[in-house]
């Protein structure tokens, strides 16, 4: 089964500090792809990346930075210099493509508040 | 640059009552889908289209029906509201997942009471 943990719930930071939201996938499928999504407060969902299951390169845009690690299953997502617009619900979301559904696994979300 | 738009906004139904929620794309996407989003729940799908005529159930779908007549277009149905669809509904599209690094586009969501 395919399942998608992100164990933070919520997350308070002040602006300028640096903050990781973790994502822990399940999945037996060896080619799959992973998501995260940003939802600000005014609700709707944002693309941020995505990234396949044989591509392990680190990525970084800017202030964001993903750290992708198969021997972990994990997907983690780090922020740097945090700022108050970064103030969301993000959320870690898995497809695999033999799935059957053709749907995205979600995470339940990590809000995350940046305070200034 | 419309994306994806979703329709109404928002909506307060009494229990029992029946509405449709449209959802139109102009990306030419293939695959459509509804999800509905509750508190602590994430976002779960209910039904998806992989073209024009097709649809499929996902993984919450009783209580609501759907419909897939012009590729733009994507319906879901609610016949007789319950309390326990009281959600926020989303809209998304996508190119064919066989090109499955493509994102699915979203929505602003249809926040919808049922009371």
């Amino acid at each position: 089964a395919q399942k998608v943990t992100q164990a933070q719930t919520e997350i308070s930071v002040v602006e300028k500090e640096d903050v990781t939201l973790d994502c822990v996938y399940e999945t037996r499928d060896t080619t799959y792809y992973l998501f995260w999504y940003k939802q600000p407060p005014s609700g709707e969902l944002v693309f941020l990346i995505r990234r396949n299951s044989f591509d392990e390169q680190n990525e970084i845009s800017g202030r964001y930075s993903w750290n992708f690690q198969k021997s972990t299953s994990s997907f983690n997502f780090t922020i740097t210099a945090s700022q108050v617009v970064d103030s969301a619900v993000y959320f870690c979301a898995l497809f695999p493509p033999r799935g059957g559904s053709e749907k995205l696994v979600f995470g339940k979300g990590t809000k995350l508040t940046v305070n200034p | 640059n419309a994306g994806v738009t979703q329709t109404p906004k928002f909506r307060v139904l009494k229990t029992g009552q029946s509405m449709t929620l449209l959802c139109a794309q102009d990306m030419n996407h293939e695959y459509m889908y509804w999800y509905r989003q509750d508190p602590g729940m994430g976002l779960r799908l209910i039904h998806y289209s992989v073209g024009e005529g097709t649809t499929a159930k996902g993984e919450v779908p009783d209580g609501y029906n759907v419909s897939r007549l012009k590729k733009q277009n994507f319906l879901l149905g609610l016949e007789s509201a319950a309390p326990s669809q009281t959600s926020v509904y989303f809209c998304a599209s996508s190119y064919p997942t066989a090109d499955s690094n493509q994102p699915q586009h979203f929505g602003d969501g249809t926040r919808l009471s049922i009371l």
